[in-house]
């Protein structure tokens, strides 16, 4: 079974701060995704990548940024946390190919609190 | 532009009854489908997919859909709900590029 594990469960961080999510997964998946999800709003795509060291703006981009040094590993990064970035944070993978082909594998989301 | 709806937020059926989850989706081309649930602390797992041939696909967990191109509808459906069904449900089409757009999600709520 795909595994994508999401270092975190529940993180708490001031306003401000700089923020790192980490996402790891364990099936050579060429893509990786970053999400949030929000009461009322589903998820919505911050940051989405093909390959390492490549990454593509999703729909919210802005007041975040991803890296991907290795292929098994996304990260997401909140330059200046700030209380609107108050969410949980999902984070998926999937093969190359079709979306249909390559579905998303989901970790078991960060809740991010910033105070 | 791309787009899904779960027209409700909530849903609170008895265990044992039948069970459906509206989704409305547009796309301007032939879409790829897909119902996901998500259980309470839990990321979400794909329940079934579709993109052509037969209009009725069946999903893990006893769980099926039917594609109706005329609505733009993707319909979830469950014969007999169990307890453990309690879950948020969300709806989702894959376009060019493997992107994915989802649904606001719809909320079950099973009674005994």
């Amino acid at each position: 079974d795909v595994k994508v594990t999401q270092s975190s469960r529940y993180l708490v961080k001031r306003t401000g701060e700089k923020v790192f999510l980490e996402c790891v997964q364990d099936m050579d998946h060429e893509n990786m995704f970053w999400y949030r999800q929000d009461p009322g709003l589903g998820l919505r795509l911050i940051y989405f990548s093909y390959d390492v060291k490549m990454k593509e703006k999703g729909d919210i981009p802005e007041g975040y940024s991803v890296s991907r040094e290795k292929k098994e590993r996304f990260s997401l990064i909140l330059e200046s946390a700030s209380t609107n970035q108050t969410s949980m944070y999902l984070c998926a993978s999937s093969p190359a190919g079709t979306s249909y082909n390559s579905p998303l594998h989901f970790g078991n989301g960060t809740r991010l609190t910033v105070t | 532009a791309q787009s899904v709806t779960q027209p409700d937020i909530h849903i609170t059926v008895s265990e044992g009854a039948s069970l459906e989850l509206r989704c409305n989706y547009s796309y301007g081309a032939t879409p790829y489908l897909f119902w996901y649930v998500q259980s309470p602390g839990q990321g979400l797992q794909l329940l079934l997919k579709y993109f052509s041939g037969d209009t009725l696909v069946q999903g893990i967990k006893g769980f099926e859909a039917e594609f109706k191109r005329s609505q733009s509808s993707f319909n979830l459906r469950k014969p007999s709900v169990h307890w453990s069904d309690a879950a948020e449900y969300f709806c989702a089409v894959g376009v060019a590029g493997n992107q994915f757009y989802f649904g606001t999600g719809t909320s079950l709520t099973v009674i005994p």
